[in-house]
């Protein structure tokens, strides 16, 4: 059974700039978290989504979008990109819904997508 | 306000010798305990969870974990440490019953194991 798959693993933007990650949650898995992970400030949670509906979202500001699709699969935008946003993205997926909030919490993640931003 | 605590950022220990990575937490009602661990360059993978029952919960990799209401901890430990453990290890904390905000997942900042052969 394939696992979360995360595309790109590695990208490097400039400031302004856009950037798209992708996530496919493990099949079968309908829930899919995104976290971004920086060394000072841990595992953040940015949002969460069950059957193309976001559930849950974190404390970030309205550049980070996200959107599922009808197959799980997941994407993540962040626009008009921050040096600050430089971070591994993580994602997750889990069988029941809402692994972040509702769920059992034993989430699934993927290696994660690593963005520079210069 | 729910939070988990990792109060040691990185932990020394050598091959052979038991290990214990600490985790202290505080939920407004009853706890739902999770260990992950996070490979270099990998994502984290599911070590264990305790719910209620048994204090001591076992995991994957001859992990296991020690609960102690009163001491409001979970500890995470293994008898006999491998320079393969050596990773990035996450507690993580839910409110078993809460609603709303109080049911989402809070992590702690990770612990860094290093075992030395």
């Amino acid at each position: 059974k394939a696992g979360v798959t995360q595309t790109p693993r590695y990208l490097i933007k400039t400031r302004g700039q856009q950037v798209t990650l992708s996530c496919s949650p493990i099949s079968g898995h309908r829930s899919v978290s995104w976290y971004q992970q920086t060394p000072g400030q841990g595992l953040q949670f940015l949002f969460e989504y069950f059957s193309e509906t976001q559930r849950n979202k974190g404390n970030f500001p309205g550049r980070f979008s996200g959107r599922q699709f009808s197959n799980s699969r997941s994407e993540m935008n962040v626009s008009t990109l921050e040096l600050g946003d430089s971070a591994l993205y993580l994602c997750a997926s889990s069988f029941g819904e809402g692994g972040q909030v509702l769920g059992n919490g034993e989430l699934f993640f993927g290696e994660g997508s690593r963005l520079t931003v210069l | 306000a729910q939070s988990v605590a990792q109060p040691e950022d990185q932990v020394n220990v050598a091959e052979g010798n038991p290990l214990t990575v600490k985790c202290t937490y505080s939920v407004s009602g009853n706890p739902y305990l999770f260990w992950y661990v996070q490979y270099p360059n990998r994502g984290l993978q599911f070590l264990l969870k305790y719910i209620t029952g048994d204090n001591l919960v076992k995991g994957s990799y001859g992990f296991e974990a020690e609960f102690n209401k009163s001491q409001t901890s979970f500890h995470l430990k293994k008898p006999s440490a491998l320079v393969s453990d050596s990773a990035l290890y996450f507690c993580a904390v839910r409110d078993l019953f809460g609603a709303g905000n109080n049911r989402k997942l809070i992590w702690g900042l990770g612990t860094s194991l290093a075992v030395n052969p």
